[in-house]
């Protein structure tokens, strides 16, 4: 079955770096747009970043871009979020989830359990 | 990237359909087929309920329907069931390459 687990959040202070991962399982990574999606205590879902299969083509959110980069390894059947320069208001519930779509992705199929990333002092 | 609009709450008793909407701009669903939705309940993942605008995922009940009007999509929960009280988001692919969320919709069941 598909699985999708995140690791790597924790409490981070303001200015600093931090690398989310998302194992993959029970599908063929390198044939899927993988995005990254956030969720704020108490606040909805904002998307944050997708990248192409093959890792050549990353498009991100106005508020993390130039910030935040995005990377897989297709050969580990893993996806990352680095994050630099963080700010209290990138606290948040961070899921990595799968995209699906004829061309682009048009709905994500399988979320993560999620990660949390606390920016704080 | 402005978020799409949708309403803060709904509510309805059980058996009943509601309706949530979904305001994007020509940037976003005026363009694309491309909106879905999604239903979360609380300390959960998402699930997608919609996608394509009316197409249902294998496994989410035939109660759940979704339409499209020019910059406004709607989602329709018929036979109100206590089970179906969470939080939906609506999404849609922009001219941008990316993709944005509603603000999120909070359904009750009296």
């Amino acid at each position: 079955q598909v699985q999708l687990v995140e690791s790597g959040g924790g409490v981070v202070q303001p200015g600093r770096s931090l690398r989310l991962s998302c194992a993959a399982s029970g599908f063929t990574f390198r044939n899927y747009a993988m995005h990254w999606v956030r969720q704020a205590p108490g606040k909805g879902l904002e998307w944050v970043a997708v990248i192409s299969t093959d890792g050549n083509n990353g498009f991100f959110a106005d508020s993390v871009r130039g910030r935040f980069t995005v990377s897989r390894d297709n050969s580990r059947n893993t996806l990352y979020l680095q994050m630099s320069g963080l700010r209290p208001e990138d606290t948040a519930v961070f899921y990595c989830a799968r995209g699906r779509g004829p061309t682009v992705t048009t709905y994500f199929d399988y979320w993560g359990q999620g990660s949390l990333v606390t920016v704080s002092s | 990237q402005s978020a799409l609009t949708q309403p803060a709450s709904v509510s309805g008793s059980p058996g009943q359909s509601i309706t949530i909407s979904c305001t994007g701009t020509s940037s976003d669903i005026g363009t694309y087929n491309y909106v879905s939705w999604y239903q979360q309940h609380p300390g959960k993942a998402p699930n997608v309920m919609i996608y394509e605008v009316s197409n249902r995922p294998s496994g989410v009940s035939n109660r759940f329907s979704g339409s499209k009007s020019g910059n406004t999509a709607s989602l329709t929960i018929s036979g109100l069931q206590t089970e179906d009280e969470a939080d939906y988001y609506c999404s849609s692919y922009t001219t941008s390459s990316t993709l944005v969320f509603g603000g999120g919709t909070k359904l009750t069941v009296l």
